[in-house]
């Protein structure tokens, strides 16, 4: 089973400010076909998940471009350019490069 | 408007049985894999369930092999989860969240349900 690790667990921000939450995977999560399978969601206070980035760095539909996705292997970065109040919850990364598909233990954002 | 509707959650007794379902409406529901994910009170997301769009493959976590059953319905746009022996540690909320409609596999879960809450407990 690849874990997932997340850091920080807690994050307290700014309205306007950056902010950044790190995902690292027990085992590579680039494919031979030279994919990385790292998903971020992101659940609000009380509503199910969202999807927000697939493939590391893909966002979905509808999704701000303040939100980016980077890295590769075993490393992986969600950035907010500019943090707005609709952006409080938790974030998840997952991998999806192997079953049983595993989440990250979620990152609080809170303003 | 993609839309995923679970039901069947409630209040059961360890080893008893339930059986989840999710109504599908908005899209092509035989074209995507579909999957069932968990989310323990006041815990993270624990992926549980996935089956194929022609049922061939399905995967279940560890935790849930051979009590745990995904079925679907593509003529009732329907997705299920037959739970039997539950324990007390199965106690969650179910969500049924769609998977892509394209390769052998599943990149991501784009659409989730507001899920059902089982709890299991004497």
């Amino acid at each position: 089973e690849i874990v997932m690790t997340q850091s920080p667990l807690s994050l307290p921000v700014t309205p306007g400010e950056p902010a950044s939450i790190s995902c690292r995977s027990s085992q590579s999560l680039l494919d031979t076909n030279g994919v990385n399978y790292l998903d971020w969601y992101l659940q609000r206070p009380g509503q199910s998940p969202q999807f927000l980035i697939s493939y590391v760095s893909n966002r979905a539909s509808g999704v701000p471009d303040r939100f980016s996705g980077s890295g590769s292997g075993t490393d992986f970065t969600l950035k907010i350019s500019r943090v707005e109040a609709e952006d409080v919850g938790v974030y998840y990364c997952m991998q999806a490069r192997q079953t049983p598909y595993t989440f990250g233990q979620g990152t609080k954002l809170e303003i | 408007e993609v839309q995923l509707v679970e039901s069947g959650g409630g209040l059961v007794q360890p080893g008893g049985s339930l059986r989840l379902s999710c109504a599908a409406s908005g899209f092509i529901f035989s074209s995507h894999w579909m999957n069932w994910v968990r989310q323990a009170p006041g815990k993270g997301l624990e992926w549980v369930a996935t089956i194929k769009q022609d049922g061939s493959e399905k995967h279940y976590v560890d935790s849930v092999k051979g009590r745990f059953t995904i079925s679907r319905d593509d003529a009732e746009k329907s997705l299920y989860l037959q739970m039997n022996s539950l324990r007390v540690e199965d106690t969650a909320v179910y969500y049924c969240a769609r998977g892509p409609n394209f390769g052998g596999r599943v990149d991501f879960f784009d659409y989730w349900g507001q899920g059902t809450l089982v709890t299991v407990s004497s």
